[in-house]
């Protein structure tokens, strides 16, 4: 079955930038997806690459991937306090609508 | 718009007892999903659907159910509750279109004592 693997933790400076990765082993999701979650809250929608892109840029955050070695990564830049949260990398997998999550990345940012 | 709304937010329950939860998805949207998310084993699909059927089913017990209503509200059912069952549940609707992007609500938190 699809497998979504991510590193567990980050720490970076308050205006440097983050580049979160994620590898997976199932390619036929057109689209891949990140999303982020806040303590509390559910996820939010970032943003997604088609499966035919390279790189897709949407303001701060920058999304790459990787169809030979199966490699998506977000960096987000000029990171900020409030980007603190858990990064969720996803695609399609196994049906209708079923979206496999890797483990999240948990951001840090410190001053 | 409105985004997805889950209800209740927070829920304490007892071992042997039933649960049921309600989603409301963005209007206009027709499908339905749900996730269970807890600390051990992260996000995981429940079920989805769709024009009021259920399209694709993840892997979990018969205790767990749900069903969706011509407005496209869903509810989830987790009958014989168990302390494993503990978790935040997720429910994400979409419009289902091209590039399907789901949209997920806060969650209700469960607790199982």
């Amino acid at each position: 079955g699809e497998d979504v693997e991510q590193s567990l933790f980050l720490s970076v400076r308050e205006g440097d930038s983050s580049v979160i990765n994620c590898t997976y082993t199932d390619s036929s999701s057109t689209y891949l997806y990140w999303y982020k979650q806040e303590p509390g809250a559910g996820l939010q929608l970032l943003t997604y690459i088609f499966s035919n892109m390279d790189m897709k840029q949407d303001q701060r955050l920058t999304v790459l991937l990787n169809k030979k070695d199966k490699h998506l990564s977000l960096r987000i830049a000029d990171t900020q306090t409030g980007d603190s949260a858990i990064y969720f990398c996803a695609g399609f997998s196994g049906g209708y609508n079923k979206l496999i999550f890797g483990a999240g990345t948990r951001l840090a940012v410190h001053p | 718009k409105a985004g997805v709304t889950q209800t209740p937010r927070y829920l304490i329950k007892t071992r042997g007892q039933q649960v049921t939860l309600s989603c409301s998805p963005i209007s206009g949207h027709r499908s339905v999903s749900w996730y269970q998310q807890t600390p051990g084993q992260g996000l995981q699909f429940l079920f989805e659907y769709f024009s009021e059927t259920q399209r694709n089913k993840g892997n979990f017990p018969g205790r767990f159910s749900g069903r969706q209503f011509s407005n496209s509200r869903s509810e989830m059912n987790v009958s014989t509750l168990e302390l494993g069952d503990s978790a935040l549940y997720l429910c994400a609707s979409s419009f289902d279109g091209p590039n399907n992007e789901q949209f997920f609500g806060p969650g209700t938190r469960l607790t199982v004592l």
